[in-house]
């Protein structure tokens, strides 16, 4: 049953660290999604890759948050310096063209 | 831009009887759409999806929706609601152009089932 995974899947840290979220995409997917989910904004869009290449990071802070995806197999989201307005549940997607998207069980970072 | 559009914050239905879930979307051309069930603490699972053709689409766990392009409307409905389908549904929209893109969700609904 192949599934979507995420690293951490709680994460609890002070205002000012790095924080670091790990995804792993379904086996021959082409496209990776990350969202944010809070209670105020809902699921928001932050940023997303097709062929490991970005394709859209409009939605995301860029002055502190960045998405990489060193291989297939790996996307990252980082935050440098975290502040409490970060906390919330961070889900990663994947997919392919047909734009179903299968998603993870989140990462719940909350910023002291 | 496409938004989608929620109203109903909550809702509360008796056990075993009927559930509709409000859906509108704006889009300027041909959607995609779906609808995703969140239980708490959980990730979004996949209900059902409408890319084209027939307008009811069949989900899992007893769910259908019904495209109406003429109201803008992809509503979710089930005859009989269980206990175990209490949680947060969410509707979403993707432009239908080639290759995958950001889904744009509503505010979502809770669904409050009552013994």
């Amino acid at each position: 049953d192949a599934r979507v995974t995420q690293t951490p899947r709680d994460k609890v840290t002070e205002m000012g660290q790095e924080v670091t979220m790990r995804c792993q995409p379904i086996l021959g997917h082409n496209t990776v999604f990350w969202y944010r989910q809070t209670m105020m904004q809902g699921l928001e869009l932050l940023a997303y890759f097709r062929n490991r290449a970005p394709l859209d990071d409009s939605g995301m802070p860029k002055d502190r948050f960045s998405a990489e995806m060193p291989d297939a197999t790996l996307a990252t989201l980082k935050i440098q310096p975290s502040e409490p307005r970060d906390s919330a549940v961070y889900f990663c997607a994947s997919g392919r063209d047909d734009n179903e998207q299968f998603f993870g069980p989140g990462t719940r970072l909350t910023v002291l | 831009a496409q938004s989608v559009t929620q109203p109903d914050i909550h809702i509360t239905v008796s056990e075993g009887a009927s559930l509709e879930l409000r859906c509108n979307y704006s889009y300027g051309a041909t959607p995609y759409l779906f609808w995703y069930v969140q239980s708490p603490g959980q990730g979004l699972q996949l209900l059902l999806k409408y890319f084209s053709g027939d307008t009811l689409v069949q989900g899992i766990k007893g769910f259908e929706a019904e495209f109406k392009r003429s109201q803008s409307s992809f509503n979710l409905r089930k005859p009989s609601v269980h206990w175990s389908d209490a949680a947060e549904y969410f509707c979403a929209v993707v432009g239908s152009g080639g290759g995958a893109d950001g889904l744009t969700f509503g505010k979502g609904t809770h669904l409050i089932i009552q013994p």
